[in-house]
């Protein structure tokens, strides 16, 4: 089996900046995507390959990798990005894919 | 523009088979493989696997290998989830969702999701 580990929840002040991890032994060499998703509403990706951002995903996203970690930051964080993020990679055989637990952030 | 079309709410019961599907349109859709997600009633994402809509070749999770099947009619630019028995612990939203590959799978675009009950 393959994890991806993301910390319960994270919770910003409006205008701070909040940083989702996700930790796994394969995304040295295999990308990471992050995906959005507001209550009730389908997943939207806002990184993909480990730091680029689809087209209309607001500046304020962006990813990076190093060693077994992925990272996802919202830099000024607004109320409108409160929602639960999911990090998404394969294994090292790309055999096997799975979703992190999910991250809730919290901007209050 | 993409998009992805699912169908509607089922309420099924114990026993019971179903096949829910996910229409695709705006691009090439045997160009892209299309994958399955699972997200039980307060809980995370869950990958089921992927079919490639072009020849029908699947990849399942091991967690749903043998549980479902997928399946596709690229004349109709659907794909389809099917289950043969449902159970109880099938109750959850499902998502279709168009995968691009780069070295790693990613999903780009999702369809808006079945709710699928059983209930007794």
């Amino acid at each position: 089996s393959y994890e991806l580990t993301q910390p319960p929840s994270v919770s910003v002040s409006p205008g701070q900046t909040a940083r989702i991890t996700c930790s796994g032994d394969a995304l040295p060499k295999k990308y990471a995507s992050w995906y959005q998703q507001k209550s009730g509403q389908a997943p939207v990706l806002v990184i993909y390959e480990d730091s680029k951002r689809p087209s209309g995903i607001p500046e304020r996203f962006s990813g990076s990798s190093s060693g077994t970690m992925a990272t996802l930051t919202i830099s000024g964080a607004q109320v409108e990005d409160e929602a639960d993020y999911y990090c998404y990679s394969t294994d090292s055989s790309g055999n096997l894919y799975v979703f992190g637990a999910g991250t809730k952030v919290t901007v209050l | 523009e993409v998009q992805l079309v699912q169908s509607g709410a089922e309420v099924k019961k114990p026993g019971e088979s179903l096949k829910i599907s996910c229409k695709g349109s705006g691009y090439s859709f045997t160009s892209n493989w299309i994958g399955w997600v699972r997200q039980m009633p307060g809980k995370g994402l869950e990958w089921m696997g992927f079919i490639n809509p072009d020849d029908s070749d699947t990849r399942y999770s091991p967690s749903f290998q043998g549980q479902v099947t997928f399946s596709a009619d690229k004349s109709i630019n659907t794909a389809y989830l099917q289950w043969s028995s449902l159970k109880a612990s099938d109750t959850a939203m499902y998502y279709c969702a168009r995968l691009v590959y780069t070295g790693t799978y990613y999903f780009d675009y999702w369809g808006q999701g079945t709710l699928v009950t059983v209930s007794s």
